[in-house]
């Protein structure tokens, strides 16, 4: 079974640019999560999406934005980069919505920012 | 007070050790705990999940999780160098997916 394969896997942005990454769940997982990792804030909830929804929303600014598919691809968009968004950005899956479930991570992208 | 909190380390221990990671967090209704490993350059990958009080054991690996005290702790018997990692706990505080971690604890298995 394929995992969750995210892509790019290296975005190198200028600031004021707008980025747009991809998720592709395991198949037959319904959730995807999105996270920041930083070496200063460590793993960070962005959002949640279920059934093409927005569940959970962590504490980002609006700038952070995303979207699910029928397919349950996702999509997360970041608008008018800042040098502190430079991270590597993590998609997991999970089969339902239930929270009881283990989430897996894709492979990340990592964003660099100039 | 972090939701989340684990020593950073980090954590020495010989090959052959027990390695004994800690984890408390802060959320009384939290129900889902998760324990993932992550080598450095690379992405978490999950090693335990508990729901219930007591110990649940996979391999050389046991979680235990105490939801009076709000811990959950995650014991490496027969330490390898390969365990060397950092390992992040990670729980679910709310309804639906929404995992928030600890900052993790880097161990070091010396040969």
């Amino acid at each position: 079974k394929a995992g969750v394969t995210q892509t790019p896997r290296y975005l190198i942005k200028t600031r004021g640019q707008q980025v747009t990454l991809s998720c592709s769940p395991i198949s037959g997982h319904r959730s995807v999560s999105w996270y920041q990792q930083t070496p200063g804030q460590g793993l960070q909830f962005l959002f949640e999406y279920f059934s093409e929804t927005q569940r959970n929303k962590g504490n980002f600014p609006g700038r952070f934005s995303g979207r699910q598919f029928s397919n349950s691809r996702s999509e997360m968009n970041v608008s008018t980069l800042e040098l502190g968004d430079s991270a590597l950005y993590l998609c997991a899956s999970s089969p339902d919505g239930a929270g009881n479930q283990p989430q897996h991570f894709g492979d990340g992208t990592r964003l660099s920012i100039l | 007070q972090k939701e989340v909190e684990q020593n950073s380390g980090p954590l020495s221990v010989p090959e052959g050790a027990i390695a004994s990671l800690n984890c408390t967090y802060s959320d009384r209704v939290s129900q889902s705990f998760f324990w993932y490993r992550q080598y450095s350059g690379k992405s978490p990958e999950l090693i335990m999940s508990i729901y219930s009080n007591g110990d649940k054991e996979d391999g050389r690996f046991t979680a235990q999780l105490n939801k009076a005290s709000q811990y959950v702790s995650l014991l490496i018997r027969d330490s390898q160098p390969s365990d060397s990692a950092t390992y992040l706990c990670a729980v679910n505080m709310a309804a639906g997916n929404k995992l928030t971690f600890g900052g993790g604890t880097r161990v070091l298995v010396k040969p």
